[in-house]
């Protein structure tokens, strides 16, 4: 049972470079979504989805972009990078149950812009 | 914006000692949950106490609540070196369109001392 995963683990770019940001998970879990934690701030909601097919906007939503086609993965799409998307990035899922639960983090992919 | 609060940000003890992290919050929640984090690993679920509990006992993990009070301690007894590691309280609140969100604090970074 792998969890999370998360791939690339390091990932350098450009300015103006796009990538995506791989997330894949075999729980079967309904909600996912992603994070990015910076220094002193904390963990930050970039996008998030409750279930295939739907998706919606975090906190910190621009210059991302995200799709659910499957229940396992949830890519997320940087368009153009920017020195300010220099982060430490965490994909996250978990049950959508009425009560809530324990999310189940992946191991976090570390991008920095130059 | 941020959700949680954690005090102290910072906490140094010795092995054997227990340790106490606080968090603040400012909305209704479903629950709040607590994480570790391992320098540059992903965030490990460790307890959560949904809204009509007010302590709750994992191990050497006592959490309490007080939703009165909107805040919430941690309580870590007879710490040990390898609990050295930043905590995270995160709040846990329904969405309007279907699944909960999970807004996180700043963090306690906490050293415990051979």
């Amino acid at each position: 049972n792998a969890g999370v995963t998360q791939t690339p683990k390091f990932q350098v770019l450009k300015t103006g470079q796009s990538m995506t940001l791989q997330c894949a998970q075999d729980m079967n879990h309904e909600y996912m979504s992603w994070y990015r934690q910076d220094p002193g701030m904390g963990l930050r909601l970039i996008h998030y989805s409750v279930g295939a097919g739907i998706t919606d906007q975090g906190e910190v939503p621009n210059g991302y972009n995200v799709s659910r086609s499957t229940t396992e993965d949830f890519p997320l799409r940087l368009l153009s990078a920017a020195p300010s998307q220099t982060s430490v990035y965490f994909c996250a899922s978990s049950y959508r149950t009425s009560g809530g639960g324990g999310y189940t983090f992946g191991s976090g992919t570390r991008l920095t812009v130059v | 914006s941020q959700q949680g609060e954690e005090d102290p940000q910072a906490l140094s003890i010795q092995e054997g000692e227990n340790a106490t992290m606080n968090c603040s919050y400012k909305t209704s929640i479903n629950n709040l949950q607590w994480y570790r984090q391992n320098s540059g690993r992903g965030l490990v679920h460790l307890i959560l106490i949904r809204s009509n509990e007010r302590e709750k006992h994992s191990g050497r993990l006592r959490v309490t609540l007080d939703t009165s009070k909107k805040s919430s301690s941690l309580l870590i007894t007879a710490s040990r070196a390898a609990d050295t590691a930043s905590y995270f309280c995160a709040t846990d609140a329904q969405l309007t369109g279907g699944g909960n969100k999970l807004t996180f604090g700043t963090g306690t970074q906490l050293k415990v001392e051979l």
